[in-house]
């Protein structure tokens, strides 16, 4: 079935660090990707998503480029700040089905 | 509502007992979703609504978790006879639609924090 494997954390970094989180996914055909992310005490949330190969998504700094060559979207930030600290989560969709998550990699960005 | 509202935030139960857990999803939102995040996990998928009818309930993980949904709105889920293993944060989600190629935005509620001792 669909899964998606995420880079392991926690992940420590220090304030304007630049910020690469991996993931890779398994699925037949061509699923969406997307990233959530959970702030400390709130929900989550989308961040950023794309629909197709080679696509990119973006939002709040962050980036992340549909690869299908090698089943990625890596979520990248050229400089992180505290506030970017946060549990992030990527997922897929394909067809009609659940979206499917990855376990999540916790960031810490220290001043 | 504004937002997904989940009760209670928090739960401790004794090994044996029944819980239930609550979530008011988004108004107008049809889709509503359960999740389960265990400690240091993934989110598992439990079971999807649409509507008042659950097309996919794949993921409950056996005969004791159930769920319901309402007049299209709240949904219920209950846990009979827990175990250690059910200790989890159980989350709860909705979208306008459903799951669709394209769209994906589940918005999500704060979770229930279950542990059972």
């Amino acid at each position: 079935g669909n899964s998606v494997t995420q880079m392991e954390g926690p992940v420590t970094l220090s304030e304007e660090a630049f910020l690469t989180i991996n993931c890779t996914y398994t699925a037949t055909g061509y699923p969406s990707l997307f990233w959530y992310v959970q702030y400390p005490g709130e929900g989550l949330q989308l961040l950023l998503k794309a629909t197709k190969a080679d696509d990119k998504g973006s939002n709040k700094g962050f980036e992340a480029t549909y690869r299908k060559e090698t089943t990625s979207f890596h979520l990248e930030k050229g400089s992180v700040q505290v506030s970017d600290s946060a549990v992030y989560f990527c997922a897929l969709i394909q067809g009609a089905q659940k979206l499917v998550f990855g376990q999540g990699t916790r960031l810490t960005i220290n001043p | 509502g504004a937002g997904v509202s989940q009760s209670p935030s928090n739960k401790v139960t004794e090994k044996g007992k029944d819980v239930e857990l609550r979530c008011d999803p988004i108004s107008g939102h049809t889709a509503l979703y359960w999740y389960r995040q265990r400690l240091g996990q993934g989110l598992e998928f439990l079971i999807y609504f649409q509507g008042n009818s659950a097309p996919d309930k794949s993921g409950l993980p056996s005969d004791r978790f159930s769920a319901e949904r309402t007049g299209e709105s709240v949904s219920t889920l209950t846990i009979q006879r827990t175990q250690q293993e059910d200790s989890a944060v159980y989350l709860c989600a909705s979208s306008l639609n459903g799951p669709q190629p394209g769209l994906g935005e589940l918005f999500f509620g704060e979770g229930s924090r279950l542990t059972v001792l």
